[in-house]
């Protein structure tokens, strides 16, 4: 069975940072590209970044670049999400998905997600 | 301001048919990219409801259907219940961005 677990969430500063993990079991990550999409509180879905099955590609949402690094580790099947220069528009629930395999572009299983909340 | 539109709420009867539509611009939707569809139940994450425009994964009931029509997508619901109430957002990939792309959310209200 698929499961992705976020972890990592909590109450930061502005301008700190804070690092993300997604664990992942029931499937062979090494195979699977993965994305971190956050939600806003009260607010749509904003993709935030992805990260190719290997480690070798990753994109960022504009609203993200520069500032937050994707990087996974198969042999321990974690993705974290590096986020530096944290802003108040940066809270949200984070969640991490994994893009099918069958159907590029898609996003066949999430986490549940984790609370960030940017406060002075 | 999404990449793709999406009306901010629909609503319908128990037993009705309700469309949500997705309309996005070249280069995202309408050229070589799927569109998908994304079900949020109140407090929970996102769930695959329909991918690849018009495909349902194993588990997701025959009413949910997709289509495409040029460069805008729809969600049909149809014998609407209770559980449907939900939000629901469309997601596809912009070329022109490099990234990938939601809807801004259509929440259904089951009258």
């Amino acid at each position: 069975q698929v499961h992705l677990v976020e972890s990592g969430g909590g109450v930061v500063q502005p301008g700190r940072s804070l690092r993300l993990s997604c664990a992942a079991s029931g499937f062979t990550l090494s195979s699977y590209a993965i994305h971190w999409v956050r939600q806003a509180p009260g607010k749509g879905l904003e993709w935030v970044a992805f990260t190719l099955y290997d480690g070798s590609n990753e994109y960022y949402a504009d609203s993200v670049k520069g500032r937050f690094t994707i990087s996974r580790d198969n042999s321990r099947n974690t993705v974290h999400l590096q986020m530096n220069s944290l802003r108040a528009e940066d809270t949200a629930v984070y969640y991490c998905a994994r893009e099918s395999a069958t159907v590029g572009g898609s996003f066949d299983f999430w986490g549940q997600g984790t609370l960030v909340t940017v406060s002075s | 301001q999404s990449v793709l539109t999406q009306p901010p709420s629909v609503s319908g009867a128990p037993g009705q048919r309700v469309t949500i539509s997705c309309t996005g611009s070249s280069p995202n939707i309408g050229t070589d990219y799927h569109v998908h569809w994304y079900q949020q139940l109140p407090g929970t994450a996102p769930t695959l409801l329909i991918y690849g425009n018009t495909n349902r994964p194993s588990g997701v009931p025959d009413r949910f259907s997709g289509s495409m029509s040029g460069n805008s997508a729809s969600l049909a619901i149809t014998g609407l219940q209770a559980e449907d109430e939900a939000d629901y957002y469309c997601q596809s990939f912009d070329s022109s961005l490099s990234a990938w792309v939601f809807g801004g959310g259509t929440k259904l209200t089951v009258l």
